[in-house]
């Protein structure tokens, strides 16, 4: 089993709606969770952070997380073309080491 | 703020041959990370420094190796290169070792032919 599972995609999502990302984790101790952004070509941006069960809200963008479950999922709600890009989550396991899931491509339509 | 800074951006080298590859944090930042990317591995994390220290190590073979100075710039160094080590190298920095949230730099693209 991976450390950190996402579905690879490709996401497709009509422009305006809710695209929802998800993630799963196999470390039962983790306590801190993000969600990167990666443009093709570009570097990963960090977009939001959670470390508390529950829902985290910054904009368009929501993290949650279900520590029970081991699942930290990100909704982009009113979907923009500009949101197309991989998602990357990445959960801090071990030694405060960084472990990132493979990436979920999204692509929202106009 | 600067962001991150790494150097070079692109890089060509053959087999055998090492390579160094240089960061700059954010200002302020004392912990850098190493992270290697490749389309069949995706992001896998090499090294952590703080405090010109390595914290943490990934599963990397010898050949990578890094090093931190006292004004927490860090280089990353890869001896007797081979073809799969191709990838695009990244670097983050974070405040300190308890505040995770790390931020990237544009990255070093190595080739090995």
């Amino acid at each position: 089993q991976k450390e950190v599972e996402q579905n690879s995609g490709p996401l497709s999502v009509p422009e305006g709606a809710i695209a929802s990302l998800n993630c799963t984790y196999s470390d039962r101790v983790s306590q801190s969770f993000f969600w990167y952004r990666q443009y093709s070509g570009k570097s990963p941006e960090l977009i939001m952070s959670i470390y508390s069960n529950g829902d985290k809200e910054d904009g368009r963008f929501t993290a949650q997380l279900n520590k029970a479950s081991q699942y930290v999922s990100l909704l982009i709600r009113d979907s923009q073309p500009s949101d197309s890009a991989t998602y990357l989550c990445a959960v801090i396991q071990g030694a405060q080491k960084l472990v990132f899931g493979q990436g979920t491509r999204l692509t929202i339509n106009p | 703020k600067a962001g991150v800074t790494q150097t070079p951006r692109y890089l060509i080298k053959t087999r055998g041959q090492q390579v160094t590859l240089s960061c700059s944090p954010i200002s302020g930042h004392r912990s850098v990370s190493w992270y290697q990317q490749t389309p069949g591995q995706g992001l896998q994390f090499l090294f952590e420094y703080f405090s010109e220290t390595q914290r943490n190590k990934g599963n990397f073979p010898g050949r990578f190796s890094g090093r931190q100075f006292s004004n927490s710039r860090s280089e990353m160094n890869v001896s007797t290169l081979e073809l799969g080590d191709s990838a695009l190298y990244l670097c983050a920095s974070s405040p300190s070792l308890t505040d995770n949230e790390q931020f990237f730099g544009p990255g070093t693209r190595l080739t090995v032919l």
